[in-house]
């Protein structure tokens, strides 16, 4: 089973700021990797799927980057509205695995 | 637009097995070339995916479920179904249904696009 591993487990930033989580792949999983992001009580929704494609309707603001083991979302000037869970999904090996999450807190 | 509804008890009892359905509205779950996932999360937790079914009945599940799980679907109802049998405490979660693509020779596994709510369920006597 591939582990995925994010960091930080939890961050406090002020709206405007720049926001970057990563997540690390156990093994190389080539693009197959997704992000989500989840406020509270409600369900995930799709941020960026293969690493890095963008998914129509979110903000432009939420960019994904990286290949193989290392992968980087990043959020570009925050508001207030991004205060949520975010969690990577990979699909480039069974079972499909989740990373453990980066709960974003508005200062 | 799609949308999907989970339906089911919100309490089983240690040891029975736990049934839920989802229901797919505003197309067809055999339109496309689309998979149906269950994926649980305990409060306060991350997530776990389940398992997966396409509309020919083909499944693929988690190992670590995999002896307790079962996936059905049926088309005629625009539904699709999870049993887990055997359950206890750990089972109890919020259990979200969704869908992705399928198998794409140059890009792989697509992302779950549609989540349903979540519905949760408990495990006690």
């Amino acid at each position: 089973e591939i582990v995925l591993t994010q960091s930080p487990d939890f961050q406090s930033v002020t709206p405007k700021e720049k926001v970057t989580i990563t997540c690390r792949a156990s093994l190389s999983i080539g693009s197959s990797l997704h992000w989500y992001q989840q406020k509270a009580d409600q369900s995930p929704k799709l941020l960026i799927r293969y690493a890095s494609q963008s998914v129509s309707g979110v903000p432009s603001r939420f960019s994904g980057s990286g290949s193989g083991t290392d992968f980087t979302l990043t959020i570009n000037s925050l508001e207030a509205e991004d205060a949520a869970a975010y969690y990577c999904h990979q699909s480039g090996s069974l079972p499909w695995t989740f990373g453990q999450g980066t709960k974003v807190e508005i200062k | 637009q799609v949308q999907l509804q989970e339906s089911g008890p919100g309490l089983v009892k240690p040891s029975q097995t736990l049934s839920l359905t989802c229901t797919v509205s505003g197309g067809s779950i055999s339109s496309g070339s689309y998979y149906w996932s269950w994926i649980r999360q305990p409060a306060g937790k991350g997530l776990e995916w389940t398992g997966r079914i396409y509309t020919s009945g083909g499944t693929t599940y988690n190992p670590s479920l995999k002896s307790r799980v079962t996936m059905s679907v049926d088309t005629s109802k625009n539904q699709f179904s999870l049993k887990l049998s055997s359950v206890t405490a750990a089972d109890t979660a919020v259990y979200y249904c969704a869908r992705h693509n399928g198998y794409d020779d140059s890009s792989g596994w697509d992302a779950f696009d549609i989540w349903g709510r979540g519905t949760m369920v408990t495990v006690s006597s």
